[in-house]
């Protein structure tokens, strides 16, 4: 049902760097829009994470960056921690399905 | 601070009806498009509508299109979801969420739907 595809899983040991893709069409991503991205703690809400491609809001370390390109966009960690573990969607607006979409989700697991 | 409470969740058959409320606080409802997200346990996340502020403005995914109403009271700040017609596959923790530009900046803790006979 996802319209942008991701990896399922990434690992990384502690103070590693870590990028999670997110894959979409002409239709959503590649049509211009921009791709948000939000952490999912275990049984917690989504959070907004990096928004509008490389904006993090306020409280969010500057570990997290975004970046977008074509018709795909990147989250990258870098000096990762224990607390990151966590799942990762990405999220943009889709003009064929006149709503929005999400990623897959990848999980994060820190050795 | 904003604070987002979902409620309504529960048990129901198939065919059956739920109503989800989002209780809105610390930020001017009214100014905001809103939106609901679920998830099935263990799965990823469905966007399944969204409401204008001034609810001019109304959109649902395919999934959900002519079975579920999306609304809202500004006056009390209060969001909705009629969900009608329940089915199996529509079990799965409900978010509603506040729309700044295109993003989703503050999610409420979620409300769990079971629709099982």
């Amino acid at each position: 049902q996802s319209v942008l595809t991701q990896p399922p899983s990434v690992s990384g040991a502690p103070g590693q760097r870590v990028t999670i893709s997110c894959t979409g069409s002409r239709s959503n991503i590649g049509a211009g829009y921009d791709v948000h991205w939000y952490q999912q703690l275990p049984g917690t809400a989504p959070k907004l994470l990096i928004y509008s491609n490389n904006n993090r809001p306020s409280g969010v370390p500057d570990r997290f960056s975004g970046s977008k390109s074509g018709t795909s966009a990147s989250l990258a960690i870098t000096g990762l921690q224990a607390e990151d573990e966590a799942d990762y969607y990405c999220q943009s607006l889709d003009k064929s399905l006149s709503g929005y979409v999400f990623g897959t989700g990848t999980k994060v697991t820190v050795l | 601070q904003v604070q987002l409470v979902e409620s309504g969740g529960g048990l129901a058959k198939p065919g059956g009806s739920l109503r989800l409320s989002c209780a809105a606080s610390g930020f001017p409802f009214s100014d905001y498009f809103m939106t609901w997200v679920r998830q099935v346990p263990g799965r990823g996340l469905e966007w399944i509508s969204y409401i204008s502020s001034s609810v001019t403005s109304v959109y649902y995914a395919n999934s959900v299109k002519g079975r579920f109403t999306i609304s809202r009271d500004n006056g009390n700040n209060f969001l909705y979801l009629q969900m009608n017609g329940l089915r199996a596959d529509d079990t799965a923790v409900y978010y509603c969420a506040r729309v700044r530009g295109r993003h989703l900046d503050n999610w409420g803790q979620g409300t769990l739907v079971t629709v099982s006979s």
